[in-house]
């Protein structure tokens, strides 16, 4: 069975330093990988897709960046934090040759101050 | 404007009472899914239907994709069934997965 982790699962940060969040999926080779960011109570946004290593594609330009270094990997970071990116962000995959459902991830809180 | 809305944006409901949760499209789409987000936040997939109607226990959805709309009813709701209900529609090159705002359903016992 195929799973899905991201970490950390919650991160206090200041405005203006870096962020890294991470996740990864066991169990399924070349997944299609999703980053999506939910405000408090917001509607949620797609952020990032990647259909393969080492391609990303942005979806929504939030001063974020993403990269995909492993088929299992998809990292989602930015250098300076702002205070409009807190919120909820959560990954999801979809299986490449069938492209039907997205599975997501139990999710990152961020809180920036 | 909004590209998914549905209704009703809330709802309360007395237990065992049925709910009917709309969803409704602007533009044209490939399939789309019902999702049950939990109050922590996390999303359960209810049902990935790009068309016709579709059963899960209490849950059935019903998509018309010609007409660029989705339904989720829930029958005989229980106390565990409050939360927030979301659908999403993915787009023709099945990239984008683009969520409505959700309709925050409360059953009371």
């Amino acid at each position: 069975a195929q799973t899905i982790h991201q970490w950390p699962v919650a991160e206090i940060k200041a405005v203006g330093s870096p962020l890294s969040l991470g996740c990864t999926i066991k169990g399924k080779s070349s997944p299609n990988l999703y980053w999506y960011w939910q405000a408090t109570g917001g509607t949620l946004q797609q952020l990032f897709y990647s259909i393969t290593v080492g391609q990303v594609e942005s979806v929504v330009q939030l001063n974020l960046s993403a990269s995909r270094p492993k088929d299992d990997q998809f990292i989602l970071s930015t250098e300076k934090l702002l205070l409009s990116h807190s919120g909820f962000y959560l990954c999801a995959w979809r299986n490449r040759d069938t492209q039907d459902t997205q599975y997501f991830g139990p999710g990152t809180r961020l809180l920036v101050l | 404007g909004q590209q998914v809305q549905q209704s009703p944006a809330s709802l309360v409901l007395q237990e065992g009472e049925n709910a009917e949760l709309q969803c409704n499209f602007s533009t044209s789409l490939n399939s789309m899914q019902w999702f049950y987000q939990r109050p922590g936040g996390s999303l359960v997939s209810l049902f990935y239907n790009p068309s016709g109607t579709k059963h899960s226990g209490r849950l059935t959805s019903t998509t018309v994709i010609k007409e660029r709309r989705s339904s989720l009813h829930i029958s005989s709701s229980q106390t565990t069934d409050s939360g927030t209900y979301l659908c999403a529609f993915h787009n023709n090159a099945g990239a984008k997965l683009t969520f409505g705002g959700g309709t925050r359903l409360t059953v009371r016992p």
